[in-house]
């Protein structure tokens, strides 16, 4: 168990539509991160927070959005969803904003789009 | 473009022999790497890491080389074991580890044989 927790572990939507995507980091922990794992493909950073502040984003589509609350949970809003964004949607924390990429995954967030 | 090469998806190994898991990468701006392991249903989890300065690094029956000229690191598992069998991923990150910046490959699935 990481300590990473993630909600729902399985949503089925149609094409679209909307989702929110809730995560909790390991206690203590400021970073939060989103990663997408589609088929076959390796996990693509979406965008990090530090302590409610976005730090850094990656190849987040417009459609995406992220925020961090004051408790430190977070949560990945996909709207107007695409069969194409059915993927595997991964939370992971760690302490400090950079850190040496030793990041803590939860279970994931499996989105299928129909 | 992928920037990091897992070109070998899947791996099958006898019980108590060598596993080799082989990585590729392209920007040479990548100075931290990193391998994580994923159980099904599970997120990944960090295994061990190697910063540019090293050729090698060691922990228990895990080695990852480095190999800069080639662009290319391996994980070596000695002796491989049944709860090995997952799906490994290599990571690797520029400017110092940042987490956030972690380029993922595709994974290769070890399978562990008795």
């Amino acid at each position: 168990d990481s300590g990473v927790t993630q909600t729902p572990k399985h949503l089925i939507t149609a094409t679209g539509q909307r989702v929110t995507l809730r995560c909790s980091p390991r206690s203590g922990d400021l970073s939060v991160y989103w990663y997408q794992q589609s088929l076959d493909q390796g996990l693509q950073f979406l965008i990090q927070y530090y302590n409610g502040e976005e730090r850094a984003k990656g190849n987040i589509l417009e459609r995406f959005s992220a925020q961090q609350f004051p408790d430190l949970h977070s949560e990945l809003n996909l709207s107007s969803l695409e069969l194409g964004d059915s993927a595997l949607y991964f939370c992971a924390s760690s302490v400090e904003p950079g850190g040496t990429g030793e990041l803590f995954f939860g279970e994931g967030s499996r989105l299928t789009v129909l | 473009d992928q920037q990091v090469k897992q070109n070998s998806p899947s791996l099958s190994v006898q019980e108590g022999r060598i596993s080799i898991l082989n990585c590729d990468y392209t920007n040479s701006m990548f100075d931290y790497f990193l391998w994580y392991k994923k159980y099904p249903a599970e997120g990944p989890t960090f295994l061990i890491s190697i910063s540019s300065i090293k050729d090698k690094n060691e922990d228990g029956r895990f080695t990852v080389f480095l190999n800069k000229s080639a662009k290319h690191l391996s994980l070596h598992i000695v002796p491989s074991q049944p709860g090995d069998s997952a799906v490994y991923f290599c990571a690797a990150s520029a400017g110092g580890g940042t987490a956030s910046k972690l380029t993922f490959g595709t994974g290769t699935r070890l399978q562990v044989t008795l």
